[in-house]
């Protein structure tokens, strides 16, 4: 156990739906990343967020949006799903230093499988 | 450019044995730091070895060791004495130094399916 959480573990919707992705990373960790998985693209990077700001963008699409709150969990927001955006989503977290040193090893949530109908 | 590269999709091996999984990377800074995921089917990711560019022995964790040639730009897993739990996609990352524009991210392979043969 990571230590990360995400819920839910699964999502199945229909395109053109709104869905949101959940997220606490493990106690003491500021920054927050988000990773695409799918079978065409591997494992991407979406977006990263440290102490509440947004630190980092990837290859986010514009129908998708984050934030982290106060409490430092954070939310992944999908709208207007496609059938291509059907992956698993991860979520994970580093230790306390944003710019930190590289040996900051990032751990992962479970992932929330996302199917879109 | 491809960050990582792992040329091998698929490999088998025989329970008990050794196996290395190639991993090589493109970077122009100096400081960076490469990791090694494991994927089960369940589909977590797990943490298993990290390697800083100026650590200059081969790290090792357990059953796992970084075969880490720098000029070469190379950072293989070898995973000693195969368990049939250590089936499982493999990961390579690799960490660059902070910048705005990239941020703490971990960059990718393509990952390499490992089968361990009873």
């Amino acid at each position: 156990d990571s230590g990360v959480t995400q819920t839910p573990k699964h999502l199945i919707t229909a395109t053109g739906q709104r869905v949101t992705l959940r997220c606490s990373p493990r106690s003491g960790d500021l920054s927050v990343y988000w990773y695409q998985q799918s079978l065409d693209q591997g494992l991407q990077f979406l977006i990263q967020y440290y102490n509440g700001e947004e630190r980092a963008k990837g290859n986010i699409l514009e129908r998708f949006s984050a934030q982290q709150f106060p409490d430092l969990h954070s939310e992944l927001n999908l709208s207007s799903l496609e059938l291509g955006d059907s992956a698993l989503y991860f979520c994970a977290s580093s230790a306390p230093s944003g710019t930190g040193p590289l040996t900051d090893t990032q751990y992962f949530g479970p992932g929330t499988r996302l199917t879109v109908l | 450019a491809q960050k990582i590269t792992q040329t091998q999709p698929g490999m088998f091996v025989q329970e008990k044995e050794a196996v290395t999984l190639d991993c090589t990377y493109d970077t122009s800074d100096q400081s960076y730091g490469l990791f090694w995921y494991k994927q089960p089917s369940s589909g977590e990711m797990i943490f298993l070895i990290y390697q800083g560019s100026y650590d200059e022995q081969n790290a090792t964790e357990g059953r796992y060791s970084l075969n880490f040639q720098k000029a070469r730009k190379s950072a293989n897993l070898v995973i000693s004495a195969s368990q049939l739990g250590d089936s499982a996609m493999y990961f390579c990352a690799m960490r660059e130094v902070y910048t705005p524009n990239t941020g703490n991210q971990f960059y990718f392979g393509t990952g390499t399916s490992l089968t361990v043969i009873p």
